[in-house]
Parts: C-alpha cells; structure tokens; sequence
C-alpha cells in the first residue's frame, strides 16, 4: 500500500459544529503532516507529527486540534470554525521521523472544507 | 525566512511542445528539492526528488535539475500532452518542512 487516505473527501460544517478530518497511512511513514491550502495558493504547514509526538505547531489557532492515535493514523479535530478557515486540508507522511531529514512526503487526496 | 519563487505564473502551449518550469530560491542548506503535480481540487502527486547532492533526476518525459550555487531548479517536460495541464509546484525541503512555490499553472492545447 503506497498511498496516503483522507476522509471525508468534502466537509460542509456551521461555525458551531464540531468535527473530525482522518488520515490514514500504511507504509511505515513515522512522520505525518497537516498542511492548508486556500484557492490559488500554494500549501501551508500546520503541523508535523514524528513518532506520533507533536514536533512542529506553525501557530496554528487552538480550533484546530490535532491528535495522532498510532503510527498510522493522523486527525485534525474542528470546533467553532470561522468561514475563513474554508480550505483544502491536506495529510502528507514521510519515512523516518523529524531526525531523518531530507525524505520524500507523499500526500493524501485532500478534504475540501467549508465553513458557512 | 526562505523563499521560493516560481516563474512564470501560468503558460500555455501547443501540443507537442518542449517546456522549462522554473524554481528558484534564497536559502542553500537545503536536503533535497520536491516537485510536484497538482490538478484542481484535487492532492498533490510527487513526480520527483532531487537530493541536495545530486544534479538532477528523470522520470519519463521529466527531468528535473538542482544547482545549489545559484538557487535554482528547472522541471523540463518533453514532447507536452494535453493531460499534462495541471499546476506544478516546487517545494524546498531544509528538513522535514516544506516550502512551496506559488505554482506554475500550465495549459497544454490540443
């Protein structure tokens, strides 16, 4: 298995919903990535996880929560979302965690997010 | 801060055509350089890694070049088809980050 997964492909949340995007890997990848991408715009890091331990938080707003449950599984918990948040959020995993530097990521299909 | 720059914005060619993107950036410690393959709405697709050590790399009708000295690498698409419109972004790795390029959007023509 070669690929990265993200569910749900489309998300449509209210400013007051709470909810959960996944991402999923099963190619041994010890460090996985959060990146936001608005329309015409190229990806931003949120957050990199190695080892299933926070490594990198870009300052990101506390509305986003991440969590890594196992090696193989990335989420990103929404709550009280702001219509600027509507993005393209994409999951990306590398080999080796933040200490083997210079590996190659491959990302995941994307969830494409509103909020109204 | 790095920065990476990729020109032009957007192209569009014939069919046929032989075409260079380009990716330049500020920073020289870098671990390798990405490039990837974007179509709309949709995830990145990674098409190839140059390691900082090496000078370039080859998939098919991609070459891609790095010279670490003047901060540049070129993505060289031969003979260009019709599927290969997407937008091609360069990402510069200095560690387990990425910085992206704005992308070059590209329009091949029938």
């Amino acid at each position: 298995d070669t690929e990265v997964t993200q569910t749900p492909k489309h998300l449509v949340m209210g400013m007051t919903n709470k909810k959960s995007l996944k991402c999923e890997q099963h190619m041994g990848h010890r460090a996985m990535y959060w990146y936001k991408q608005k329309a015409k715009k190229p990806p931003e890091l949120m957050f990199v996880y190695s080892y299933e331990k926070l490594s990198i938080n870009e300052s990101v707003p506390s509305r986003f929560s991440p969590e890594c449950p196992n090696s193989s599984l990335l989420n990103l918990h929404l709550h009280a979302l702001q219509p600027e948040d509507s993005a393209l959020y994409l999951c990306a995993s590398s080999r080796g965690g933040v200490a083997n530097l210079g590996n190659e990521q491959f990302f995941g299909p994307g969830t494409r997010l509103t909020v109204l | 801060k790095q920065e990476v720059t990729q020109i032009p914005a957007a192209l569009s060619v014939p069919e046929g055509e032989n075409l260079v993107l380009n990716c330049s950036f500020t920073d020289s410690a870098i671990y390798n350089l990405q490039w990837f393959r974007q179509d709309p709405g949709k995830g990145l697709t990674s098409l190839l890694l140059i390691q900082s050590s090496q000078r370039e790399q080859t998939s098919g009708r991609l070459n891609a070049s790095l010279d670490k000295s003047s901060g540049r690498s070129t993505l060289y698409i031969a003979a260009s088809q019709p599927g290969d419109s997407a937008t091609y972004l360069c990402a510069f790795n200095a560690g387990n980050m990425l910085t992206f390029g704005g992308g070059t959007r590209l329009m091949v023509k029938p």
